[in-house]
């Protein structure tokens, strides 16, 4: 499994847009880039992933720049109830690197002030 | 669809004793993981289920132990329960047909404290 880098913390204000980079340089070429959202006191959950270039959905964008080396998950406009802790996984899509086996890296909290 | 549940969401037991929690996965899915959260440690992979065998398995202690039944709901059990052991049980679900693994669906987990 590609291991991954991410920022330990990052500080936003509401209404601001939010980009969290992952680095992942030994990312194979099967892997897909995952992000989970994680609320204390409850299970991770999923909001996006991606190959490459660029995929949105409802609740955020994930940019793959060509090699796809780093990943960067924006969240746009967030408010107090984006505070959480997001992690990036990189992985097998159909195998998650080891069948259900899921290896969450310590992630970045975000942290949204008034 | 209802998500996946996980009994009981807190428990209080005292080392030396054993527990058992239960989660029960989204309706189809047939695959069923196991994860300890900590603050130190973070999120960590115990185990995984599927079809009633075990597939997958992390690197615990053979205290933690689980099993799946036919209906595929699934129960991890900790023998010798040791105050380390004390975290946040997340349990996850997932279909297996023309869905990425990484589309976990979690449980609310279950708040384990040993004193």
């Amino acid at each position: 499994l590609a291991k991954t880098t991410q920022p330990i913390s990052m500080d936003s204000y509401e209404g601001q847009e939010v980009n969290i980079t992952c680095s992942h340089n030994n990312i194979a070429t099967n892997d897909y880039i995952t992000w989970y959202q994680q609320f204390p006191s409850q299970g991770p959950r999923f909001i996006i992933q991606g190959y490459k270039t660029k995929v949105t959905n409802e609740v955020a964008s994930l940019f793959i720049p060509a090699d796809r080396k780093s990943s960067t998950l924006s969240l746009p406009r967030v408010s107090l109830s984006d505070t959480a802790v997001y992690y990036c996984l990189v992985g097998d899509m159909f195998y998650g690197g080891s069948q259900g086996n899921l290896i969450f890296g310590k992630g970045t909290k975000l942290s949204v002030k008034p | 669809k209802a998500g996946v549940t996980q009994t009981p969401r807190y428990l209080i037991k005292t080392r030396g004793q054993q527990v058992t929690l239960s989660c029960s996965p989204i309706s189809g899915h047939r695959s069923v993981s196991w994860y300890q959260q900590t603050p130190g440690q973070g999120l960590q992979f115990l185990f995984e289920y599927f079809s009633e065998t075990q597939r997958n398995k992390g690197n615990f202690p053979g205290r933690f132990s689980g099993r799946q039944f036919s209906n595929s709901r699934s129960e991890m059990n900790v023998s010798t329960l040791e105050l380390g052991d004390s975290a946040l049980y997340l349990c996850a679900s997932k279909g297996v047909t023309g869905v990425s693994s990484y589309e976990q669906y979690f449980g609310p987990g279950t708040r384990l404290t040993v004193t």
